[in-house]
């Protein structure tokens, strides 16, 4: 079955950018059934998506973040990738990446990964 | 402050029936589906209802969804020591052009 996992740096100062970057495993990023997205949770708080990318390159961002936020899709590679830039320590949370169906409910997850911003 | 309404907290006792309400409004429960998800401790969340009643496959039939206008709710029957987890409602939001999430639902077995 479609595994997904993040991976890039946990420890980031304020102002700089965040990047991670989800595999795609047990199945294809090419899929025209599926966005890819990107979802966080700070500690002990609830969950925001981020945004999503499709096969072809498309996008869609929470408003909230259109900004900052940059996902991208390597389709060679079966992976997405998540930048959000100036991020300050309320960017502090686990990011998960998951797959999205196109009526929008997420299955499955990564594990996540905490990123800390700090000084 | 979540776009979705969830009551922070619920409990029952075990081999009873719990309910867990998701209140929103007519640009996203109102309009579009609601999909359910489990977060047990520790652990990335788990989707457990899609499009508002629809149970993904290896969900027991405890677990079920429903909507009526702009609200949804979960219901547990059966309750059991492992459901003890967070819950959290989710749906697209027509005016924000995002999907929006509720604030989530602990919910503890007594």
């Amino acid at each position: 079955q479609v595994q997904l996992q993040e991976s890039g740096p946990g420890l980031l100062k304020p102002s700089q950018t965040l990047s991670l970057t989800c595999t795609v495993s047990g199945g294809s990023i090419s899929s025209v059934d599926y966005y890819w997205s990107w979802i966080r949770q700070p500690p002990g708080k609830g969950l925001e998506w981020i945004g999503y990318i499709y096969y072809s390159g498309s996008t869609y961002y929470n408003p909230s973040l259109k900004s900052r936020v940059t996902i991208s899709i390597a389709t060679s590679k079966n992976q997405f990738s998540l930048k959000l830039s100036s991020v300050t320590a309320a960017d502090t949370a686990v990011y998960y990446c998951v797959r999205e169906d196109l009526e929008n409910w997420f299955d499955p997850w990564g594990q996540g990964t905490l990123v800390t911003v700090s000084s | 402050q979540s776009v979705l309404t969830q009551p922070p907290s619920a409990s029952e006792t075990p081999g009873q029936r719990v309910t867990i309400s998701c209140s929103g409004s007519s640009s996203n429960i109102g309009r579009n589906i609601v999909n359910w998800y489990q977060q047990l401790p520790g652990t990335a969340p788990k989707l457990l209802i899609y499009s508002n009643d629809q149970r993904p496959s290896g969900v027991p039939d405890r677990f079920s969804g429903s909507k009526s206008g702009t609200s949804a709710s979960l219901a547990i029957s059966g309750l059991q020591s492992e459901d003890e987890a967070d819950y959290y409602c989710a749906a697209w939001d027509d005016s924000l052009n995002g999907v929006v999430f509720g604030g989530g639902t602990k919910l503890t077995v007594l």
